[in-house]
């Protein structure tokens, strides 16, 4: 298997840009989670998703944030305007049902926002 | 106060030596205790983990949780330069909310 696949893998941008980051996971997984780590908060859970139905976003941190999971196989976070405080790593990982303590991380896409 | 600590080091050790690292919890329903390591520039990848209490090992590497203490612990015996990574903790509930702690860096030196 490929693994979760994240795109792109850096993004360089300027403040009030729009920001798409893309995610493929794991074939079979149920669950899609988006994270975001930076050095001051360390890695912190933004938005969910089972079965392609968001479940829990109390992490994303301003309405400037949005997610989907258009289907099974993709989803995107998105951010508009971005911020130079949106600067990060953003991971995607997925998991089955179940067994949520295996969480499998892509490689994380490196934002920063001039 | 942070539902997760962990002391980020760095922590410096000699090939071959014990490597200990921890965590300690204030949310006393975790239930699922997670260990990740995350090599530079890469994303998490799962250590170890345990439900509940007690210990779990699995080769090189042992696992211990108090529920009591809310405190755990990941050791590494006869530690290997390729061991230098950031090891996470994490923690959850059962609701699929994994909480991390800020990571530890460690170099084992050749």
């Amino acid at each position: 298997d490929a693994g979760v696949i994240q795109s792109p893998r850096h993004e360089v941008t300027e403040m009030g840009q729009e920001v798409t980051l893309r995610c493929k996971p794991i074939s079979g997984h149920d669950y899609l989670f988006w994270y975001r780590q930076t050095m001051m908060r360390g890695l912190e859970l933004l938005i969910y998703f089972n079965n392609n139905v968001p479940i829990d976003d109390s992490g994303m941190p301003e309405d400037r944030f949005s997610a989907k999971m258009p289907n099974a196989s993709f989803s995107t976070l998105k951010i508009q305007p971005s911020e130079p405080r949106d600067s990060a790593v953003y991971f995607c990982a997925s998991s089955f049902e179940g067994v949520q303590e295996t969480q499998y991380f892509g490689p994380g896409t490196r934002l920063l926002v001039l | 106060q942070k539902e997760v600590e962990q002391d980020p080091g760095p922590l410096s050790v000699p090939e071959g030596a014990i490597v200990s690292l921890n965590c300690t919890y204030s949310n006393s329903a975790f239930q699922y205790f997670m260990w990740y390591r995350q090599y530079s520039r890469k994303g998490p990848e799962l250590l170890m983990y345990t439900y509940s209490s007690g210990n779990k090992e699995d080769g090189r590497f042992t696992a211990q949780v108090d529920k009591s203490s809310k405190y755990i612990s990941l050791f590494i015996r006869d530690s290997q330069p390729s061991d230098s990574a950031t090891y996470l903790c994490a923690m959850s509930a059962g609701d699929y909310k994994l909480s991390f702690g800020a990571g530890t860096t460690v170099t084992v030196r050749a």
